[in-house]
């Protein structure tokens, strides 16, 4: 079945420190969201990608995080360098472009903390 | 402003006995509705959804319905099981493929 691959699965980090997160999506699946939830909330957007093209970071703190689609398949969120208030759940899902009701599949997540 | 809320942050419910997970949205734009359930340590999982050319969608143990004047949904399970026991979040979007707006969550606990 196919799925969304994330790595790594968890990842600690002292403060000021650079990380970075990879996501392969589904294969054929032009739009990668990357998102992240905080413990007790739902997830929310960092950044949308439809093919090679950011669509819409409005909500990525730019200052500190980056993120790129190279060639339209895989990606990486890189954080540099990371404050304490990272610490959370950084998910990646993936969704076919050019239909205008469907679900996005989410990859299990990298748990980033922050010390 | 939370655009998809989702008031309850924990159900307890009897094995066999349904589970009624509500969620209100405040964005008229929204057209597309999802329910995702979620384990501890893993990604959410798609679980049903609903358009709102539709009131009601049905799959298997699993019910949504949309009420459109109201802004509210709610996804029914019937019957109840200990594997349901999760966190189910509900999320909307509307057309153009704009991404999803998530609810907090509400916690579901099916006790044997």
């Amino acid at each position: 079945e196919a799925e969304v691959a994330q790595s790594p699965r968890y990842k600690i980090t002292e403060k000021s420190q650079a990380v970075a997160f990879w996501c392969d999506p589904i294969s054929g699946h032009a739009t990668l969201y990357w998102y992240r939830q905080i413990l007790g909330q739902g997830p929310e957007l960092l950044v949308q990608f439809q093919d090679e093209s950011v669509v819409d970071d409005s909500q990525l703190p730019k200052d500190r995080f980056s993120a790129e689609r190279l060639k339209g398949v895989d990606s990486t969120l890189k954080i540099q360098p990371a404050e304490l208030g990272d610490s959370a759940m950084y998910l990646c899902a993936s969704s076919l472009f050019r239909q205008m009701n469907t679900e996005a599949f989410f990859g299990q997540g990298t748990r980033l903390t922050v010390v | 402003d939370q655009q998809v809320k989702q008031n309850s942050p924990s159900l307890s419910v009897q094995e066999g006995r349904i589970s009624i997970l509500n969620c209100d949205y405040t964005n008229s734009m929204f057209d597309y509705f999802l329910w995702y359930k979620k384990y501890p340590a893993e990604g959410p999982t798609f679980l049903i959804s609903i358009s709102s050319i539709k009131d009601k969608n049905e799959d298997g143990r699993f019910t949504v319905f949309l009420n459109k004047s109201a802004k509210h949904l709610s996804l029914h399970i019937v019957p109840s099981q200990p594997g349901d026991s999760a966190v189910y979040f509900c999320a909307a979007s509307g057309s153009g493929n704009t991404p999803l707006v998530f609810g907090k969550g509400t916690r579901l606990s099916v006790i044997a």
